[in-house]
């Protein structure tokens, strides 16, 4: 079945440094993929998406890139805020059966950025 | 989050007993869904309804069952809950189904409940 494994955290950087959080996925056919962040206390939110291979989804100075070849959907951002400390998720959505169609999620990433 | 709420936001109950959690949207989506998050897990779907009297199991959907009577309400019963079933439950909206989707999911807040 379809199964997304994301980098291991906790993740602990200094403000300003270059995030990489790392997905990499399995899926029968071509999904869409997506990045959800959830700030403590609260839901899940969708930071990003691509809906095919090689596009780009960026939003907020995160951005991802679609890799076919590799399946792989990492996750960077050039210089991190305190405000970026979270639980980061990568979920790829796909045909699940007949017209169902499902959204499968990573076990999160915790960052925390310290001032 | 605007247009979706869930109930309770706590709630503690003791093994055995009946639980029922709602969600609640004002968006008209027919896609509504159960997810459940644990440490080490992630999120689980639990159920998910494409429609009114249409419900599907999910990958975790043992002890739990589902009921949608309208568009708006997506209610999750814990028959008979249990210790294994504290957990923190997530309801979640989309209007459409499908690869040419427009975008993401929209997620409640939230549910944190405890068997004790």
């Amino acid at each position: 079945g379809n199964s997304v494994t994301q980098m291991e955290g906790p993740v602990t950087l200094s403000e300003e440094a270059f995030l990489t959080i790392n997905c990499t996925y399995t899926a029968t056919g071509y999904p869409s993929l997506f990045w959800y962040v959830q700030y403590p206390g609260e839901g899940l939110q969708l930071l990003l998406k691509a809906t095919k291979a090689d596009d780009k989804g960026s939003n907020k100075g995160f951005e991802a890139t679609y890799r076919k070849e590799t399946t792989s959907f990492h996750l960077e951002k050039g210089s991190v805020q305190v405000s970026d400390s979270a639980v980061y998720f990568c979920a790829l959505y796909e045909n699940s059966g007949g017209s169902n169609y499902k959204l499968t999620f990573g076990k999160g990433t915790l960052l925390t950025v310290n001032p | 989050d605007a247009g979706i709420t869930q109930s309770p936001r706590h709630k503690v109950t003791e093994t055995g007993t009946p639980v029922t959690l709602r969600c609640h949207q004002t968006e008209n989506h027919r896609y509504m869904y159960w997810y459940r998050q644990d440490p080490g897990h992630g999120l689980r779907l639990i159920h998910y309804s494409y429609g009114v009297k249409d419900t599907d199991k999910g990958e975790v959907s043992d002890g739990y069952s589902v009921s949608r009577s309208k568009t708006e309400d997506f209610l999750l019963t814990l028959e008979s809950a249990t210790s294994s079933q504290t957990s923190v439950y997530f309801c979640a909206i989309t209007p459409y189904a499908g690869i040419s989707a427009p975008g993401g999911y929209t997620f409640g807040s939230g549910t944190r409940l405890t068997v004790v």
